[in-house]
């Protein structure tokens, strides 16, 4: 079993609608969690950022967090073209500074 | 403008050859990550620092890939030699780490390896 899990995709749906994107890890003492943005032929780019349980909103994208369930997702909101691209789940552990990275959801929004 | 470089973007070379990566962190960051992404694999961590010190290397070929912080505003990732399953994007990310700070990472725009 892989240490952070997401599903490949490609996830597609229509402009305007609402894209959800999920991950789920192992490590039940994980402490930090992250959502990258990945554009083909581009670097993890930082959009989001989760500490505890519940939402966080940032403009159109809210991440939701339950521990309980090992469960971490990213919402889009009012998808564009533009946010088509791979969405890379990161988590932190109990302990150091890495991340464990998942391999990632591709979204694809049509207009 | 706070931005991770690195140096070359592309680099194409010959089995054998050396390879030198260079990674200038953001100003003021203590830690720095070295990461190689691929199609199959995706993104591993391959080596990471914190105020210059090596903390992890477990993901790196000890054999052929070494990683060096000879000060704070330059990391490097050597291959020596090179081989073609080394062709990959390598990325290495800077951040502040240590308690009570984020662990956010901010990823350089890449170095695109092709070993031939």
């Amino acid at each position: 079993q892989k240490e952070v899990e997401q599903n490949s995709g490609p996830l597609s749906v229509p402009e305007g609608a609402i894209a959800s994107l999920n991950c789920t890890y192992s490590d039940r003492g994980s402490q930090s969690f992250f959502w990258y943005r990945q554009y083909s032929g581009k670097s993890p780019e930082l959009i989001m950022s989760i500490y505890s349980n519940g939402d966080k909103e940032d403009g159109r994208f809210t991440a939701q967090l339950n521990k309980a369930s090992q469960y971490v997702s990213l919402l889009i909101r009012d998808s564009q073209p533009s946010d088509s691209a791979t969405y890379l789940c990161a988590v932190k552990g109990n302990a150091g500074n890495m991340l464990t990275f998942g391999g990632g959801t591709r979204l694809m929004v049509k207009p | 403008d706070a931005r991770v470089t690195q140096t070359p973007r592309h680099k194409v070379t010959e089995m054998g050859q050396e390879v030198t990566m260079r990674c200038q962190p953001i100003l003021g960051h203590n830690t720095v990550f070295w990461y190689r992404q691929t199609m199959m694999q995706g993104l591993e961590l391959l080596a990471y620092f914190r105020n210059r010190a090596p903390l992890d290397d477990s993901g790196m070929p000890k054999d052929r890939f070494s990683a060096e912080m000879p000060d704070a505003t330059l990391a490097t990732l050597k291959i020596q030699p090179s081989e073609p399953r080394d062709s990959a994007v390598y990325f290495c990310a800077s951040g502040l780490g240590g308690r009570g700070f984020p662990y956010e990472q901010y990823f350089g725009p890449g170095t695109r390896l092709t070993v031939t």
